[in-house]
């Protein structure tokens, strides 16, 4: 079936440094998200993106992070600065609809690790 | 605000036993339940959802009943495969229909 792609699948980075996630969602779908997991711990809704604007955002979603889907290509979750407890593993999603008239395709994940 | 709990963080059962993994929740509002499944570096796919009380659907050999009363979304299946071995995650949605509550996920592992 469709899926989403994430890129990097990796990555290091020193604290402090900006980083840029990238997702390439499902080609029709509308709704994009981020969840993060830190190791150990259950997923936790970041942020969700419709129509160029974020609809919602939890606690985790602070200052130094934002979102943007720039021309319609990738969606990405920029953190500038990073800070330690910033390293997770990050899954993007997207879904045409809201629940539960729709489902959500996820990514693979990027697993970040700031030092 | 809303929440799901699974209690197992590991179960290890052998091939051709029962398989049934816990997950209830809490929630303001009459919730949407989902399983996912996420095999090793693959991406969590959805497996069962249920909106509607006391009914069972079934996927892959694999049922979950939505029980409000209980409120609770146990998934089961009759005979654990080998190739059933990942992690399961229990979520949920309803006061926002626009994201998901997910429980801290069970991991599976069957044996020969």
């Amino acid at each position: 079936g469709p899926k989403v792609l994430q890129i990097p699948s990796h990555q290091i980075i020193d604290m402090g440094q900006m980083v840029t996630l990238n997702c390439d969602p499902v080609s029709n779908h509308l709704y994009f998200y981020w969840y993060k997991q830190i190791l150990g711990q259950q997923m936790e809704f970041l942020v969700n993106f419709y129509n160029g604007k974020v609809m919602e955002k939890s606690k985790l979603f602070k200052d130094q992070f934002s979102v943007e889907r720039p021309d319609g290509s990738y969606f990405t979750l920029k953190i500038q600065p990073t800070a330690l407890e910033d390293s997770a593993v990050y899954f993007c999603a997207s879904s045409l609809g809201n629940i539960p008239n729709s489902d959500y395709t996820f990514g693979s994940g990027t697993r970040l690790l700031v030092i | 605000g809303d929440s799901v709990t699974q209690t197992e963080g590991l179960v290890t059962l052998t091939e051709g036993l029962p398989v049934m993994l816990n997950c209830t929740y809490q929630s303001t509002y009459s919730p949407f339940l989902f399983w996912y499944v996420q095999h090793l570096n693959e991406a969590p796919k959805l497996l069962l959802k249920s909106f509607t009380d006391n009914k069972r659907p079934e996927h892959q050999g694999f049922h979950a009943t939505l029980h409000k009363s209980s409120s609770s979304f146990h998934l089961q299946k009759s005979s654990a495969q080998l190739s059933d071995s990942a992690l399961y995650y229990c979520a949920s949605a309803s006061s926002s229909f626009s994201k998901l509550v997910f429980g801290q996920g069970t991991s599976l592992s069957v044996v020969p």
